[in-house]
Formats: structure tokens, C-alpha cells, sequence
């Protein structure tokens, strides 16, 4: 069985820098999308990007450019960092695989994990 | 970008009754990269359905899924308790993925 777990920093102050880390276990980061996801308190879904194995990666036009994922796959983790955070990046952040186009969807997903950007 | 509009916003209804939500896409999505996902609360989503109309693993079903070009669906036959939670449309055939909004089932 394939778990997600994040880990990081609860509280991150406003300019500074949000750094996860999504460590998979029961499975392998090879031959996947990775996914991260994040969810303002009582609010919809957002997509923030994904990585592929090999280190290849796309984002979300909407960060603009503030947004880094990477993959370490000797430790099956893949980690994000999103800079110059505000008060708007107050979320929950999750981690999951992304089975690509086939056969599609996010099929595991780690437990989330709330940041907090605050003074 | 394209934006998914779920419908509607909150949808009340008693177990035993049959559940039907609705997703619609400002473009047309390939079936094929059309997801649904359960969520409640304090809990991550959950894959439902993924290529408009397949069931993930494990799920019940209950829930089936339908539609083409801009328009799809969410069934839920015969509510169970278990199924009060909210619902979101995903589509992954093109970037940026996007949500919709999500639909609230409660019980009435």
C-alpha cells in the first residue's frame, strides 16, 4: 500500500520561503507523476504542480514563477519550496502520485498539512 | 485555463436517494481525463473516478460516472451515510489541471 507523508514547517513568515517534503513509502517514485496540491481553509482545491521521476517538472502558471519542486529518488521523496509567501498561501498543502494520462487522476494522497504564512 | 463549474453548490438530500452532480467544463475535456473526488472533512480527497467514467479501485458501485465534451456527471445510485462529503470534478488533459468549486452533499 502506497503512503504519502508530508513534513515541514507549520508556520512560515510573510517574504520568506514555504519548504515541504513528501516522502513516499510502500512504493516506488520511479515511473510517476508527483503532485502537489493545496487547500485554503474552507476553500476549494488548487493545483500547484507536478514532477516527474526523471526531475522534469510543470506548474501553475498562477504562482507565477515562485514555485520550485524537486525529487530525490535514493530517499523516494519529492520536495517543494514556493517563495515570497503571503497571508494568501495560507493552506493546506498536499502531496500525491499523479497517474499521468493513463490510467489519470491522483490515486494517493498524503494526509495534508496546514502552513501557516503569519508574523 | 480551463474552468470547471460544479452544480449545484450544495445539494441535500436523505440516504437511500439517488445523488446526481454535475460538472461543466468552459472547454471541451477529453473523457479520458476527467476525474471525480470524494472529500470529507479534515481528510484528503479521494479518487473516485477517473476517464469520466471508471471506477478507482475499491469503490463502490454506487458511484458512476458519465458525460463527454463539456458536460459530465456524478451518480451516486442509493446514498449510504458514508457518502455525505464534497464532491470535485478534475480534469488533467490540459495545463494548468483545475477543480471545480466542489458540490456540498448533505443530509437532508
Amino acid at each position: 500500500q502506497v503512503q504519502l507523508q508530508e513534513s515541514g514547517p507549520g508556520l512560515v513568515k510573510p517574504s520568506e520561503t514555504l519548504s515541504l517534503t513528501c516522502t513516499v513509502s510502500g512504493g516506488s517514485i520511479i515511473n510517476y507523476y508527483w503532485t502537489w496540491i493545496r487547500q485554503p481553509p474552507g476553500k476549494g482545491l488548487e493545483w500547484i504542480g507536478y514532477i516527474y521521476y526523471s526531475g522534469s517538472t510543470t506548474y501553475n502558471p498562477s504562482l507565477r514563477g515562485r514555485v520550485t519542486m524537486s525529487v530525490d529518488t535514493s530517499k523516494n521523496q519529492f520536495s517543494l519550496k514556493l517563495s515570497s509567501v503571503t497571508a494568501a498561501d495560507t493552506a493546506v498543502y498536499f502531496c500525491a502520485r499523479d497517474t499521468g494520462w493513463s490510467p489519470g487522476g491522483f490515486d494517493y494522497w498524503g494526509q495534508g498539512t496546514l502552513v501557516t504564512v503569519s508574523s | 485555463e480551463i474552468v470547471l463549474t460544479q452544480s449545484p453548490g450544495t445539494l441535500s438530500l436523505s440516504p437511500g436517494e439517488r445523488a446526481t452532480l454535475s460538472c461543466r467544463a468552459s472547454q471541451s475535456v477529453s473523457s479520458s481525463y476527467l476525474a471525480w473526488y470524494q472529500q470529507k472533512p479534515g481528510q484528503a480527497p479521494r479518487l473516485l473516478i477517473y476517464g469520466a467514467s471508471s471506477r478507482a479501485t475499491g469503490i463502490p458501485d454506487r458511484f458512476s460516472g458519465s458525460g463527454s465534451g463539456t458536460d459530465f456527471t456524478l451518480t451516486i445510485s442509493r446514498l449510504e451515510p458514508e457518502d455525505f462529503a464534497v464532491y470535485y470534478c478534475q480534469q488533467f488533459g490540459s495545463s494548468p489541471y483545475t477543480f471545480g468549486q466542489g458540490t456540498k452533499l448533505e443530509i437532508k
